[in-house]
């Protein structure tokens, strides 16, 4: 099955500094990579995804890339704000339904310093 | 009520006790899931059903006995629990077609077995 590592699992960065965090996968038939945020005592939601036909997707100061050759992909928070205070989860299936199981990432705690 | 809710938002148990986490959602989609989240596995499946039939049961114990009695609602019924199966039980949602894959999480069920 498949097998999604994620790192770093904390980062600590300052306000308005970028972020990065980066996501591996094992199958390589895999096309749908979510990321998810989940802020303290809340549940998690979806922020960005990407799928295999495209490398790069931006949403303001969020922006996702997938490179399918080397099965990693990543996220990148430009600009960083206290709100993205989070922890944040990468997740990789072979499509976007039921019957195409989603597989989690283990996390990445990031803090951002005022 | 909008989105999805869980019931009770907190439970605490004994080994011995019988008890269910209940999930309703009211957007209408055709999957629900239930995840175990914790410190050691932050996002782990355990069940999957989409148009009310089971799709998934990853390798879950048989204390563990899910229930979709129609596409809005979602039981989890607990029995003989163990101390380690103390955990934040996520409940999940999506419409199931290619458009997207979007997971709409509950708040959770925190869940405490003494």
């Amino acid at each position: 099955g498949e097998n999604v590592e994620q790192h770093p699992s904390t980062l600590s960065v300052q306000e308005g500094d970028s972020a990065v965090i980066k996501c591996t996968y094992s199958d390589s038939a895999s096309n749908y990579f979510p990321w998810y945020k989940q802020e303290l005592g809340k549940r998690p939601q979806l922020i960005i995804d990407i799928r295999s036909n495209v490398g790069e997707k931006k949403d303001q100061r969020i922006a996702v890339t997938l490179n399918k050759t080397a099965k990693h992909f990543s996220l990148h928070i430009t600009e960083t704000q206290p709100e993205d205070s989070a922890v944040y989860f990468c997740a990789a299936s072979r499509g976007h339904n039921a019957g195409n199981m989603l597989t989690f990432g283990g996390g990445t705690r990031l803090m951002v310093k005022p | 009520e909008t989105g999805v809710t869980q019931t009770p938002r907190h439970l605490v148990m004994g080994m011995t006790n019988k008890k269910s986490l209940k999930c309703e959602q009211h957007l209408g989609h055709n999957a629900m899931y239930w995840y175990k989240q914790s410190a050691k596995k932050p996002l782990e499946l355990m069940f999957v059903y989409s148009l009310e039939e089971r799709v998934e049961n990853n390798s879950v114990p048989s204390r563990f006995s899910p229930e979709c009695p129609n596409s809005s609602h979602l039981f989890l019924h607990l029995h003989t629990l163990q101390p380690e199966d103390s955990a934040l039980y996520l409940c999940a949602s999506s419409q199931d077609q290619p458009n997207t894959g979007e997971l709409f999480f509950g708040e959770g069920s925190r869940l405490t077995v003494l």
